[in-house]
């Protein structure tokens, strides 16, 4: 069954990080174009961030120089640290297996969510 | 980049209504476009790529249509199982970057 299971959520403090997890099963996180979006709480979508199967990387503007997208091949994992958090930041963050480059608004599947709240 | 205006933000419809919702782009996209439907503590799901084209395994009932900078989303029947908010979904191709409508909350008359 293809999977993803985030995990790495929690309560920080304005100003710090955390390191978010996405586990996957059934199928290669390499071979993939891998993605992050957020959801803030009531609110709409946002993409966050790319992860190409070459490697490279992509941001929103909102999280460009604060956040990093990146892999472990031998977990089959993906990651996304989060630095400098802010306020504004707060939301559900989802990781998905997308795009692809015949279907560039492609995302499935997606995880289920892992709710990152920062607040002093 | 190309913005993406949503509407309407949300409606009320009654089982077996015709809902239509539209996004348009603050310029052309071609056909580039998905919609995807979300519910409640769930993950999005989509329902049509390409503007027009039904994801597989999704009801009749869901139709996408439009290019350019115009786009809608139809449920021709509405069924319970659809009160949900739906989100259009466009891409820019350099640099990569997505691009979702600010949603439409389909609720229960």
């Amino acid at each position: 069954e293809v999977q993803l299971v985030e995990s790495g959520g929690g309560l920080i403090q304005p100003g710090g990080s955390l390191r978010l997890s996405c586990a996957a099963s059934g199928f290669t996180v390499s071979s993939n174009y891998m993605s992050w979006v957020r959801q803030a709480p009531g609110k709409g979508l946002e993409w966050v961030s790319v992860i190409y199967s070459g490697g490279s990387t992509y941001y929103a503007d909102s999280v460009k120089g604060r956040f990093t997208i990146s892999r472990d091949n031998s977990k089959n994992t993906l990651y996304l640290q989060m630095n400098s958090l802010r306020a504004e930041d707060t939301a559900v963050y989802y990781c998905a297996r997308g795009p692809r480059v015949s279907d560039p608004n492609w995302f499935d599947p997606w995880g289920q969510g892992t709710l990152v709240t920062v607040s002093s | 980049d190309i913005q993406m205006t949503q509407s309407p933000s949300s409606l009320s419809a009654s089982v077996g209504d015709r809902v239509t919702i539209t996004c348009r782009a603050s310029q052309g996209i071609r056909n580039d476009l998905g919609w995807y439907q979300q519910k409640p503590g769930k993950a999005p799901k989509r329902l049509i790529y390409a503007a027009s084209s039904l994801q597989s395994g999704v009801p009749s009932r869901f139709s996408g249509s439009g290019s350019g900078t115009e786009f809608t989303l139809t449920i021709s029947s509405l069924q319970p199982e659809d009160f949900a908010t739906y989100y259009c979904l466009q891409h820019n191709s350099y640099p990569p970057t997505w691009t979702f409508g600010q949603g439409t909350k389909v609720e229960i008359k």
